[in-house]
């Protein structure tokens, strides 16, 4: 079964631009979460998508969005992009509603200029 | 200059030892734990998991350990290869959110 994918897997943009991350899950998983990995603050949860709903949502400024379509693939949308938004953003995938184990992709590294 | 971010705890051991790694977990809630091992460059990697209604479970080399009481989890790492270099993370499941801890650094000394 393949796992969690990604794309791109590297971006560089400028400050002020958008970006779209895109994200298929692992075959059969309905969830699919987005975490911002930094050095600076570790991995911290964006929002978590569920049959098309967004489910949950940390605390990140409305620059940051994201949707799911009806085949559980997500994509994330970050506007106005900021110097610290560089980070690497991953993606993971699980079952369903219940403590399903969360599986990882291998994360778009986005570089902002 | 100096560099500002997470400082990771940081393990070191010798090829062949047994690793341990901890973690404190902070809700009594949580009823699920994960271990995931992070490699430079990529995302994080399922170890191994524990429900809370178990306080042991074992895989392949590895080990994960549940205390309730004082709510912490541990990794053991037997026989610890060059290839187990890598960040490993512990993830505390509550009320269906994954709460991450931040990591520890793991070097194996050939």
């Amino acid at each position: 079964k393949a796992g969690v994918t990604q794309t791109p897997r590297y971006l560089i943009k400028t400050r002020g631009q958008q970006v779209t991350l895109s994200c298929s899950p692992i075959s059969g998983h309905r969830s699919v979460s987005w975490y911002q990995q930094t050095p600076g603050q570790g991995l911290q949860f964006l929002f978590e998508y569920f049959s098309e709903t967004q489910r949950n949502k940390g605390n990140f400024p409305g620059r940051f969005s994201g949707r799911q379509f009806s085949n559980s693939r997500s994509e994330m949308n970050v506007s106005t992009l900021e110097l610290g938004d560089s980070a690497l953003y991953l993606c993971a995938s699980r079952k369903g509603t219940s403590a399903d184990t969360q599986y990882f992709g291998p994360g778009t590294r986005l570089t902002v200029l | 200059g100096e560099s500002v971010g997470l400082h990771l705890p940081t393990l070191s051991v010798q090829e062949g030892d047994n690793s341990i790694i901890n973690c404190a977990y902070s809700n009594s809630a949580s009823d699920y734990f994960i271990w995931y091992k992070q490699e430079s460059g990529k995302g994080p990697q399922f170890i191994i998991d524990i429900r809370s209604n178990m306080d042991k479970r074992q895989g392949q080399r590895v080990t994960v350990l549940l205390n309730k009481t004082v709510k912490h989890l541990s990794l053991q790492i037997a026989a610890t290869q060059p290839g187990d270099s890598a960040v490993y993370f512990c993830a505390e499941i509550s009320f269906n959110q994954f709460y991450f801890g931040t990591g520890t650094s793991l070097t194996v000394i050939p």
